[in-house]
C-alpha cells in the first residue's frame, strides 16, 4: 500500500513570489492535514481537510490556503512568500485516529 | 490551554544505552496518545499509539507508558542504536474533534 506522496520534494523560492505544495494522502484516506515545522520548533497545524471541506484552521495568515479534491488529493498554497515561510511543510492523512504522515517538502524562500 | 511538553530538549547517550524520553500534557480528555520518530528533513512515523486506557505499548525496542493521574507518558529506548538518532515527538489527540497537540520533541543522538 503505497504510503502519503508529497510533491515537489524541494522548493526554491524567492520572496514575493507564491507557491503550491501537493499532496497524495494514502489510498481510503479522505482525511488530510497540513503542517508546518522550521527547525527547532514543533510541528505547527496549518489546516485539516475532510471531504473536501476545511475542518480546522490553526493561526496562520491568510497567505497560507488550502483546498481538498474529490480523490482526497489536497493542495497547499502560500501567496506573497516571506524569508520566515522557509520550513518544511509536511502533509499527514488519517484514518481511524491514526495519522500517516509524508516526507514533506522541503520549501526555502530567498 | 491544551499542551503537551517534552523533556529532555536533547539528550546523548552512548550506542546500546537505555533511554527514557517524558512527556507532559494537559489535554484532558483525549482519545489518544502518540509517540513519533523524525529522521532529520523526513516526515515523522508513528512509533506507537495509547488510548486513555492503555497503559503500555512496545514496538521492538520502543515502549511507550502512559499515566493519565499524572498525565505523563514515557517512552523508553532499550539498547539504543545509531539509526536512533532522531527527534521523537509526543502527540495528543483530544476527544471532541479539537486540534491535536504536538509537543516541540526531544533531540536525541546515539553516538559511538
Amino acid at each position: 500500500k503505497a504510503g502519503v506522496t508529497q510533491t515537489p520534494r524541494y522548493l526554491i523560492k524567492t520572496r514575493g513570489q507564491q507557491v503550491t505544495l501537493s499532496c497524495s494522502p494514502i489510498s481510503g484516506h479522505r482525511s488530510v492535514s497540513w503542517y508546518q515545522q522550521t527547525p527547532g520548533q514543533g510541528l505547527q497545524f496549518l489546516f485539516e481537510y475532510f471531504s473536501e471541506t476545511q475542518r480546522n484552521k490553526g493561526n496562520f495568515p491568510g497567505r497560507f490556503s488550502g483546498r481538498q479534491f474529490s480523490n482526497s488529493r489536497s493542495e497547499m498554497n502560500v501567496s506573497t512568500l516571506e524569508l520566515g515561510d522557509s520550513a518544511l511543510y509536511l502533509c499527514a492523512s488519517s484514518r481511524d485516529n491514526e495519522q500517516f504522515f509524508g516526507p514533506g517538502t522541503r520549501l526555502t524562500v530567498l | 490551554k491544551n499542551q503537551v511538553e517534552q523533556s529532555p530538549q536533547s539528550l546523548i547517550i552512548l550506542e546500546g544505552k537505555n533511554c527514557t524520553l517524558q512527556c507532559n500534557y494537559t489535554v484532558s480528555p483525549f482519545s489518544n496518545l502518540r509517540w513519533y520518530k523524525q529522521d532529520t528533513g523526513r516526515g515523522p512515523v508513528s512509533l506507537t499509539i495509547m488510548t486513555f486506557s492503555e497503559n503500555t505499548k512496545s514496538n521492538g525496542r520502543y515502549t511507550a507508558t502512559l499515566d493519565a493521574d499524572t498525565k505523563q507518558s514515557s517512552l523508553h529506548i532499550t539498547a539504543s542504536q545509531l539509526s536512533d538518532s532522531a527527534s521523537y515527538i509526543c502527540v495528543v489527540s483530544p476527544t471532541g474533534g479539537f486540534k491535536t497537540i504536538f509537543g516541540a520533541g526531544t533531540r536525541l543522538f546515539v553516538k559511538a
